[in-house]
């Protein structure tokens, strides 16, 4: 059962350091989600991306954040000088490509959870 | 802009009971599509059921149903004879239909815990 794959599900960070969130789609799926849920409320919309392409970045934040699809391997979303605000649970989610999602949902995976002291 | 409500921040019932969890949507597209997903203690999201816009029928999955409303924009959800691993928490979303562009964006409410105790 090869579903949306996160890692890690737990990462704890001091003020200041990089945290690096990986997310490998269902096989086949070539379009990547990142949302973001904070303490008690629910998901927000960060990025969406295909392969090699960001596609809508609407929802990062305009610093700090970054997000990738290589052509291969993860999709990394990246949090640079993580400050105590940042702690939440990032979920990744993924479809298939075009013209086939009309007929699915979005997959998403078990969440990374990332604290920051 | 798209929006979601779900006005129920927490629920509680006794196991048996039935409850309904209230979610309303705003929207101008004329096509998208509705979800619910189940959100357990342990934190991943658990697809439960997506709706497109233009097909109003209730739907029913064991002890599961749907009502959708396009007059009153809005998309409850029905738990009959509750369980305690009902526990958790529901979240309603709404996402635009973009043809073929496989986009997905979705659109949280802020989600109802519902607690069922034994």
């Amino acid at each position: 059962n090869a579903g949306v794959m996160q890692n890690p599900r737990h990462l704890v960070r001091r003020r200041g350091q990089e945290a690096r969130l990986r997310c490998s789609p269902v096989k086949g799926h070539s379009h990547v989600y990142w949302y973001r849920q904070l303490p008690e409320e629910g998901l927000k919309f960060m990025v969406y991306l295909q392969k090699e392409n960001i596609i809508d970045e609407s929802g990062m934040p305009k610093e700090r954040f970054s997000a990738e699809f290589p052509k291969e391997g993860p999709s990394i979303l990246r949090i640079q000088q993580v400050v105590r605000g940042d702690s939440a649970a990032y979920f990744c989610a993924s479809s298939p490509r075009q013209g086939d999602s009309m007929n699915t949902e979005a997959f998403f995976g078990q969440g990374t959870r990332l604290t920051v002291v | 802009a798209q929006k979601v409500t779900q006005a129920q921040t927490e629920i509680s019932v006794v196991e048996k009971e039935d409850v309904t969890l209230d979610c309303v949507y705003e929207t101008r597209d004329t096509t998208y599509y509705l979800f619910w997903y189940k959100q357990p203690p342990s934190g991943e999201l658990v697809f439960l059921i997506r709706r497109n816009s233009f097909d109003e029928q209730n739907e029913i999955s064991g002890r599961y149903s749907w009502n959708f409303q396009k007059s009153t924009s809005s998309f409850n959800f029905t738990i009959t004879a509750s369980q305690v691993v009902d526990s958790a928490v529901y979240f309603c979303a709404l996402s635009e239909a973009r043809g073929n562009t496989g986009f997905q964006k979705l659109v949280f409410g802020t989600g109802t815990r519902l607690l069922v105790s034994p």
